[in-house]
């Protein structure tokens, strides 16, 4: 099974600040990378898939890159509803689509 | 509005049973694959079952073969799940999730707002 880790598992950052959550794949996965945001109470809402395209209707401050085993989500200038846990999931391994463990962001 | 409505969970004692519902409206739901995703509390994400559009194919996470048994009725646009010998460990919140096209990379676009399942004598 792909296992995905990320990093750091708890991020604190202020309201403007620019933040960069890292998952590494224990295989390649060439792009078949998705990113999702959570709130406390609420479903995880897609961000980002294919390592790097914006689902529609998430803000452009929100972006991906990265291919093969490692990818990047970053926020350009964080606003206060971006304060969630966020996680990554890959989509290479049909049907075994593995989440990484969560990135907390915690207001500083 | 496209959208999928979970029900069914609710408190079970161990080595119980449960089935779950989602209900989807707003898109052609006998054109996607689905699937039900977990989250036990204060924990991460987990991947449990997935069915295909004509139900051909299915899979089970390992924690759950045997024990939970996925299906749809695309007539009533509804998907299933029937949660058997149920444990503790089993405990979570429970999403159904649309798996987009390939349009979305096969990415898990619209979920439900979830179902709690709490597994305690």
């Amino acid at each position: 099974d792909i296992q995905l880790t990320q990093s750091p598992s708890f991020l604190s950052a202020s309201v403007g600040d620019r933040v960069t959550i890292t998952c590494r794949a224990s295989q390649g996965i060439s792009s078949y990378l998705a990113w999702y945001q959570q709130k406390p109470g609420k479903a995880p809402k897609l961000l980002i898939y294919a390592a790097s395209t914006l689902q529609s209707g998430v803000p452009s401050r929100f972006s991906g890159s990265g291919s093969g085993t490692e990818f990047t989500l970053t926020i350009s200038s964080l606003q206060p509803e971006d304060f969630a846990t966020y996680y990554c999931q890959q989509l290479n391994s049909y049907p075994l689509y593995t989440f990484g463990q969560g990135t907390k962001l915690e207001i500083k | 509005e496209v959208q999928l409505v979970e029900s069914g969970g609710g408190l079970v004692k161990p080595g119980g049973s449960l089935r779950l519902s989602c209900a989807a409206s707003g898109f052609t739901f006998s054109s996607y694959s689905m699937n039900w995703v977990r989250q036990a509390p204060g924990k991460g994400l987990e991947w449990v079952s997935s069915i295909s559009s004509s139900s051909s194919y299915i899979y089970y996470a390992d924690s759950v073969k045997g024990r939970f048994t996925i299906s749809r009725d695309n007539a009533k646009n509804s998907l299933y799940l029937q949660m058997n010998s149920l444990r503790a460990e089993d405990t979570a919140v429970y999403y159904c999730a649309r798996k987009g096209s390939r349009g979305t990379g096969d990415a898990f676009d619209i979920w439900g707002q979830g179902t709690m399942v709490t597994v305690s004598s």
